[in-house]
């Protein structure tokens, strides 16, 4: 199983809403990424995790809430939104501890549209 | 700070032909992986090629081939008989090398590529 499956494919939320987004990996990576990325834009990472620890935030605000519960699994949560916030939202792995930990498996991504 | 540049918004090809996309870095690093990432309509981030700084053989893969000029910090990809399927987006990427822990991908602004039948 090479995949890193994220679910759902699509999702629409108003500004008032909690949503999470999830992804799923059982590669046996043990580091996990979240990027953002908008239309014709390139991919802005957000947050990586290691061992399921956070180590990387970049500055993200507090409306969007990473959570990492098992090696196989992450999510992010997602709260009072803006429209500016819609976007493809990228899950990659990848295996920290071993020669192949340059290469990134990204996901297919969800297309989130804040109303 | 790394910083990858890539130059080109847009490039065309005739199906068949060749076409080279650039692309430009900044590191103070030694060490370190370069990327060529493809992202067709379906936004799937599809990995083409990869280049370790260390090693100066320039990487092939299939139809694809990388030129690295570690020194000029230049990292271009070569497409060859270029192919409808080809057509996407390309982004460059730098990543410094790091163990035990995910490390930053980071990314140039990308070319869209088209190719005419």
């Amino acid at each position: 199983d090479t995949e890193v499956t994220q679910t759902p494919k699509h999702l629409v939320m108003g500004m008032t809403n909690k949503k999470s987004l999830k992804c799923e990996q059982h590669m046996g990576h043990r580091a996990m990424y979240w990027y953002k990325q908008k239309a014709k834009k390139p991919p802005e990472l957000m947050f990586v995790y290691s061992y399921e620890k956070l180590s990387i935030n970049e500055s993200v605000p507090s409306r969007f809430s990473p959570e990492c519960p098992n090696s196989s699994l992450l999510n992010l949560h997602l709260h009072a939104l803006q429209p500016e916030d819609s976007a493809l939202y990228l899950c990659a792995s990848s295996h920290p501890n071993r020669r192949a930990n340059e290469k990134l498996f990204f996901g297919s991504g969800t297309q989130l549209s804040v109303l | 700070a790394q910083t990858v540049t890539q130059s080109q918004p847009e490039m065309s090809v005739q199906e068949a032909e060749t076409v080279t996309l650039s692309c430009t870095y900044d590191t103070s690093e030694s060490d370190y992986y370069l990327f060529w990432y493809k992202q067709p309509p379906s936004r799937q981030m599809i990995l083409v090629i990869r280049q370790e700084a260390y090693k100066q053989q320039n990487a092939t893969e299939n139809r694809f081939s990388v030129n690295f000029q570690k020194a000029a910090k230049s990292f271009s990809l070569k497409i060859s008989d270029s192919q409808l399927g080809d057509a996407a987006m390309y982004f460059c990427a730098y990543r410094r090398k790091i163990y035990n822990q995910g490390g930053k991908l980071i990314f140039g602004q990308g070319t869209e590529l088209s190719v005419k039948p």
